[in-house]
């Protein structure tokens, strides 16, 4: 079974540049998930996505950050502009869906991550 | 809002010994996942815990929920090299809350 596809797998960029990245969850589940994870501390939720719908989003930076999930597959995040304190690696993880539940909170499985690089 | 302590935040042991991390929450949690992640690597589900006092076993790893669904623990019996990375936990507030991931216990063994 393939697992969770992210690109690119690095990216070095100046500040006030833009940057996307992508992600492909396992085939067949319906909750994918964006994490930031700084280095020496844990992931932080940036957003939950329930097939192309939004769960949680409350802790992303919608100033400059913005995720979607258009066909409730494939999904992006960008960051315009970044700023020096965005350096850190990007998770993507997907899980199933409870049937009946709204909120799924199954086994998360990962991606490798984008490690991202402001200068 | 809801808030997760893991501790400790490093520990250090001999090969053989015994691991134990903990995480605490302040508010009552629906459910809590734990997590490996081996460094350079991604998070690798272990276990999760749904009911209250809930204890699992995965061969030397012991899981346990506490009784008020507030906190949790990971045990690892006579560690071994292959323990080596960093545990978290990932919480779940239910209705209440959100999905939180703890700082993490970054175990490293001696041979």
């Amino acid at each position: 079974e393939a697992g969770v596809a992210q690109s690119p797998r690095y990216k070095i960029i100046e500040k006030r540049q833009s940057v996307a990245f992508w992600c492909n969850p396992i085939s067949g589940h319906a909750t994918l998930y964006w994490y930031q994870q700084i280095l020496g501390q844990g992931p932080k939720l940036l957003i939950q996505f329930q097939n192309n719908g939004v769960v949680d989003d409350s802790q992303l930076p919608k100033d400059r950050f913005s995720a979607e999930r258009l066909k409730g597959v494939d999904s992006t995040l960008k960051i315009q502009p970044a700023k020096l304190e965005d350096s850190a690696v990007y998770l993507c993880a997907s899980s199933f869906l409870t049937s009946g539940e709204w909120v799924s909170y199954n086994e998360q499985f990962f991606g490798p991550g984008t490690r991202l690089t402001v200068l | 809002g809801q808030q997760v302590m893991q501790i400790p935040q490093y520990q250090h042991v001999q090969e053989g010994e015994d691991f134990t991390t903990y995480c605490n929450s302040s508010t009552t949690l629906s459910n809590i996942q734990w997590y490996k992640q081996r460094p350079g690597g991604h998070p690798v589900f272990l276990i999760q815990l749904v009911k209250s006092g809930e204890v699992k076993k995965q061969k030397r790893l012991t899981f346990q929920f506490g009784e008020a669904k507030k906190n949790s623990s990971l045990h690892i019996t006579a560690t071994q090299t292959t323990d080596v990375g960093t545990y978290f936990c990932n919480l779940y507030g239910g209705s209440q809350g959100n999905l939180i991931f703890g700082k993490g216990t970054k175990l490293s063994v001696k041979p």
